[in-house]
């Protein structure tokens, strides 16, 4: 089974602070995404990539940064992280760049920004 | 571009009801469907999917069909169960191969 893993769970930062969100996937994906969820707004894509070291802007890419450096591995960074940016952040990947495919999730990260 | 509407909710229904989520979609092309299903504390998994006109997916007693002409791709299930709570989301795969969610509706079911 495919299995994506994200780092926290739960986590509470500062406004202003820098704060990374890791994401790994252990079945050799191309595809990574990072959404964030909100209620009554449903899944928003922030941003995605098809390869290491490539990286595409989602729909709201403002205020974030991301890192692909190894296949398996995909961050989202809050540069400076603001009260707005308070919100349940999901990581997926999928198999091959440029076929219709399952995405398969991790279990999110609830990130309250004080 | 692309997009997906979904029935508002929460859907409340009691046990052994039928459910149908509606799903309508706007897209170029032939897109393929999906309805992802998001329990309590968890991700979004894949309940069920569809590529092409007329396909119809079916998962855990859960069934849509995809119908072109009325670009649509409702949920249905027979007969619900407590353990079916959750928050099911319309999704769609275009051209672009980048998925476009609509914004989940609820359910609740009682017992």
């Amino acid at each position: 089974d495919v299995k994506v893993t994200q780092s926290s769970r739960y986590l509470v930062k500062r406004t202003g602070e820098k704060v990374f969100l890791e994401c790994v996937q252990d079945m050799d994906h191309e595809n990574m995404f990072w959404y964030r969820q909100d209620p009554g707004l449903g899944l928003r894509l922030i941003y995605f990539s098809y390869d290491v070291k490539m990286k595409e802007k989602g729909d709201i890419p403002e205020g974030y940064s991301v890192s692909r450096e190894k296949k398996e591995r995909f961050s989202l960074i809050l540069e400076s992280a603001s009260t707005n940016q308070t919100s349940m952040y999901l990581c997926a990947s999928s198999l091959v760049q440029g076929m219709t495919d399952t995405q398969y999730f991790g279990p999110g990260t609830r990130l309250t920004v004080l | 571009g692309d997009s997906v509407t979904q029935m508002e909710g929460p859907v409340t229904l009691s046990e052994e009801a039928f459910l149908t989520i509606n799903c309508t979609y706007t897209a170029t092309g032939y897109p393929s469907l999906f309805w992802y299903v998001q329990y309590p504390g968890e991700g979004l998994q894949l309940l069920l999917k569809a590529t092409k006109a007329d396909d119809k997916g079916s998962n855990k007693g859960f069934e849509a069909t995809y119908r072109k002409e009325t670009t649509s791709f409702h949920l249905e299930k027979g007969s619900v169960q407590v353990s079916d709570s959750a928050v099911y989301f319309c999704a769609l795969e275009g051209g672009s191969y980048i998925p476009t969610f609509g914004r989940g509706t609820s359910l609740i079911v009682h017992p």
